[in-house]
């Protein structure tokens, strides 16, 4: 079956420019998580999704990141104002559940900003 | 807290040679969650081993082992006869069960590459 899809797959923006990311899970999964690769940071927990809420926002790194999904399923992570040090691959993970199932991770999308 | 510490960042091996990947978490949450993910140089994250803090058998899977010692905080990760294919990141993971840890908190990675 399909797995966790992420577009785009890359992206190369200007700084100041607002940017959306998409993440499709993997149909029937209720959870779903976005992360965050860097060199300087490893990987890193943004925010995830129980359905359509969020109950765990604390690691989006400013108010410029917001996430959301709509009817259980696509989630957008946007980033508003870009800055040079949101150059990362950004990767959205999906789950039956959370706490007991294993994350099943996408191929994620190179954001780049000069 | 959730703490995840891989103090190993590269380690190159022979083909055929076995190796260990050390692993070490720090939480607070009694009931939490271990998890061994393999980044191969295509960049997805791929799913090794899952294991509860309630169960510490050790776990063989073909040429993988893992080994979780709750009194040690640590769940290393073997791989016997290691092949060139084995070469990637390996990142572990933990995830509590409290609010706030119900996410994945990820070790800095062990670079793996075996030289054939």
């Amino acid at each position: 079956g399909a797995g966790v899809s992420q577009s785009p797959s890359n992206k190369v923006t200007e700084k100041g420019k607002d940017v959306e990311l998409r993440c499709d899970p993997i149909s029937g999964h209720t959870a779903l998580y976005w992360y965050r690769q860097s060199l300087g940071q490893g990987l890193e927990f943004l925010i995830y999704f129980q359905g359509n809420s969020a109950p765990d926002k604390s690691g989006l790194p400013s108010d410029r990141f917001s996430a959301e999904r709509t009817g259980g399923s696509v989630s957008t992570l946007t980033i508003q104002r870009t800055q040079q040090e949101d150059s990362a691959v950004y990767l959205c993970a999906s789950s039956p559940d959370y706490i007991l199932s294993k994350q099943y991770f996408g191929p994620g999308t190179r954001l780049t900003v000069l | 807290a959730q703490k995840v510490t891989q103090a190993q960042t590269e380690i190159s091996v022979v083909e055929k040679e076995d190796v260990t990947l050390d692993c070490v978490y720090e939480t607070r949450d009694t009931t939490y969650y271990l998890f061994w993910y393999k980044q191969p140089p295509s960049g997805e994250l791929v799913f090794l081993i899952r294991r509860n803090s309630f169960d510490e058998q050790n776990e063989i899977s073909g040429r993988y082992s893992w080994n979780f010692q709750k009194s040690t905080s640590s769940f290393n990760f073997t791989i016997t006869a290691s092949q060139v294919v084995d070469s990637a990141v390996y990142f572990c993971a933990l995830m509590g069960s409290n609010f706030g840890n119900e996410k994945l908190t990820f070790g800095t990675g062990t670079r793996l590459t075996i030289i054939p």
